[in-house]
């Protein structure tokens, strides 16, 4: 079962666009994290969101994490070519000591331009 | 300061063999989780370590564990392999538990 759902898993746009990428879920998570993946390489941290409507900015890169910590949105302003990547959320579910991240379905971008 | 190694990058193997994947973690990093990645279901949760013991797990069948090191490294192995094993297999360290991960390369598994 899959605890989170990105829209759209596909998204091919010119640059200079502006796209938005959602992360759903009916979990609640401790924390919210955003990675960015290339072919033939680990996800790479973008950043993370521990508080209910929180948000946070990283140059182009708009993050926010619900009111409720079951959601998440990414919206990457004026979109160029070097932020094609697959774009995964990935929630932590924290018990104790212990933790876990359940990672989403993935989003594909591609910017062409 | 070096990133999160793994070892070996391609490894193919033939069905019913068993495999050992090679982690070294950020230096100081205290936990080490697993991951599988695979294009049908992306990427799950294997098991997470810290301070040697394995604090979680997912819900992968026993052919599959691991062990973590007094170093922090850490190693997985999976026996009798079946073709289904076939994945990205990705290791992810932090400093604490449940804090932002950093991903190694991963080792690309395909048995045949």
């Amino acid at each position: 079962t899959q605890l989170l759902e990105q829209s759209p898993q596909f998204l091919s746009i010119q640059e200079g666009e502006n796209l938005t990428v959602y992360c759903n879920s009916s979990s609640v998570f401790s924390s919210l994290q955003w990675y960015r993946q290339e072919p033939g390489e680990g996800p790479v941290l973008l950043v993370t969101v521990v508080t209910g409507g929180e948000v946070k900015k990283l140059k182009r890169l708009t993050f926010q994490f619900g009111d409720a910590r079951k959601d998440s949105s990414l919206h990457i302003t004026a979109a160029q070519p070097g932020d094609t990547g697959l774009y995964l959320c990935a929630g932590a579910l924290s018990a104790g000591t212990a933790s876990k991240l359940t990672f989403g379905t993935g989003t594909r971008l591609q910017v062409t331009l | 300061k070096a990133g999160v190694t793994q070892t070996p990058r391609y490894l193919i193997k033939t069905r019913g063999q068993q495999v050992t994947l090679s982690c070294s973690p950020i230096s100081g990093h205290r936990s080490v989780s697993w991951y599988q990645q695979t294009p049908g279901q992306g990427l799950q949760f294997l098991f997470e370590y810290f301070s040697e013991t394995q604090r979680n797990k997912g819900n992968f069948p026993g052919r599959f564990s691991g062990r973590q090191f007094s170093n922090s490294r850490s190693e997985m192995n999976v026996s009798t392999l079946e073709l289904g094993d076939s994945a990205l297999y990705l290791c992810a360290s932090s400093l604490w538990t449940g804090t932002g991960y950093t991903f190694g390369s991963g080792t690309r598994l395909t048995v045949v």
